[in-house]
């Protein structure tokens, strides 16, 4: 049984370029959860996605947008990137909308 | 927002000695999940607790959940090298919200 997937593992962009990444949630998972994790700090809440829906949103700007696709698969995209993007993105799927979540091993992305 | 502190930062212990870490929310929680993060990883589900006063037990690990639903604490007895990483707790806030709020964890670091 597949756990999370997440691609690319690292990246590589420039600042006010485009990026995409991709998960692919755990079998029976129908639930997508992003988080940006800095370094030495806690996974913050990016947004989570739910019926192809966007069902919650934090604290972050339009910049960083995503999508849900009918096979449960989901993608985060920022725009306009800046320095302070560099994190390791995790996703995490989950069973219901407040159940555990389980991540993936993230993308590690830096912006110069 | 919803805030969750979480201390300490960071702990070293003997192997063999005990460990605590506490985690405190700002507002009243509908549940509180632990996370643990080994050095390079992603956060793996440990526990979740639900109910006010919750005690739950996994092997040399207490969880409680405080009867306030606001705070809660991770006991760990007679550590082993094996339990080296960061521990997260994360809250769930009230009815209707489904964002999940790290802590920003607490790194420990057991000496052989």
């Amino acid at each position: 049984d597949a756990g999370v997937t997440q691609s690319p593992t690292h990246l590589i962009k420039t600042r006010g370029q485009q990026v995409t990444l991709r998960c692919s949630p755990k079998s029976g998972h129908d639930t997508v959860s992003w988080y940006q994790q800095a370094l030495g700090q806690g996974p913050q809440f990016i947004f989570q996605y739910y019926e192809e829906e966007e069902r919650q949103r934090g604290n972050f700007p339009d910049r960083f947008s995503g999508h849900q696709f009918p096979n449960y698969s989901s993608e985060l995209n920022v725009n306009a990137l800046l320095l302070g993007d560099s994190a390791l993105y995790l996703c995490a799927s989950s069973f219901t909308q407040v159940d555990e979540q389980y991540f993936g091993p993230g993308t590690r992305l830096t912006v110069t | 927002g919803q805030q969750v502190m979480q201390i300490p930062q960071y702990q070293h212990v003997q192997e063999g000695e005990d460990f605590t870490t506490y985690c405190n929310s700002s507002t009243t929680l509908s549940n509180i999940q632990w996370y643990k993060q080994r050095p390079g990883g992603h956060p793996v589900f440990l526990i979740q607790l639900v109910k006010s006063g919750e005690v739950k037990k996994q092997k040399r690990l207490t969880f409680q959940f405080g009867e306030a639903k606001k705070n809660s604490s991770l006991h760990i007895t007679a550590t082993q090298t094996t339990d080296v990483g960061t521990y997260f707790c994360a809250g769930l806030g009230g009815a209707g919200s489904y964002q999940l709020t790290f802590g920003k964890g607490t790194k420990l670091s057991v000496i052989p």
